[in-house]
């Protein structure tokens, strides 16, 4: 069974510094995902990652994946306050997607001025 | 385009009631996804179905859940019949080469 975890599910961080947020998930998967909720508001797709050594970025986030090692990473770059909400990572379980995909329960970051 | 749409935006109802969650996709997506939200529980996928077929529906939690896909722009989720733990936020998501837009959501209160 496919399970994913993200650490930590807590982070409260002061504008401008850095963080990383991680995703491991326990079988071989070459699908992963990251999304974004504001909080009341429904999930906003960021990065879809699909294959080993997959590095996406966008604005303060960038993401990558490691299949081998089975991990992911959004990392945060001189966090603003607008970035505060919980990310998502989700996995599809079997190759090329062919498994439902399961997601990690969410990290809640709060940007604190 | 509107995204993915979904009625109603909040629904309350008595236990034992029945409750319809409505989805529209987006337009050319071929696959559609039902998703519960909690806070004990986190994010599930109840069901999901490609090109109108349910492929996986092992996250259904019983069988007072039910879930249709009559034709590619209309799908419902039903309970019946409906218990206070079945309250939560429900999430349909449509997807287009690999990337999965969701839908405002329905807030379900059963008291």
């Amino acid at each position: 069974e496919l399970k994913v975890e993200q650490n930590p599910l807590f982070l409260s961080m002061q504008e401008g510094k850095n963080y990383t947020i991680y995703c491991n998930y326990s079988t071989t998967s070459d699908r992963l995902y990251w999304y974004r909720q504001d909080p009341g508001k429904s999930l906003e797709s960021l990065f879809v990652l699909l294959s080993n050594g997959a590095v996406k970025q966008e604005g303060r986030l960038m993401a990558s994946l490691d299949t081998k090692a089975r991990l992911s990473t959004l990392h945060i770059t001189a966090a603003v306050h607008d970035l505060s909400a919980t990310y998502f990572c989700a996995v599809d379980g079997g190759q090329g997607g062919s498994e439902k995909p399961v997601f990690g329960k969410g990290t809640k970051l709060t940007v604190n001025p | 385009d509107a995204g993915v749409i979904q009625s109603p935006r909040h629904e309350v109802t008595e236990m034992g009631q029945e409750v319809t969650l409505r989805c529209k996709p987006i337009s050319g997506h071929n696959s559609l996804f039902w998703y519960r939200q909690t806070m004990m529980r986190g994010l599930e996928l109840l069901i999901y179905f490609n090109n109108n077929v349910p492929i996986d529906d092992s996250g259904m939690p019983e069988d007072r859940f039910s879930a249709k896909m009559p034709n590619a722009s209309f799908s419902t989720l039903k309970i019946q019949p409906s218990e206070p733990r079945d309250s939560a936020v429900y999430f349909c998501a449509s997807s287009h080469r690999d990337t999965q837009y969701f839908g405002p959501g329905t807030r379900l209160t059963v008291l």
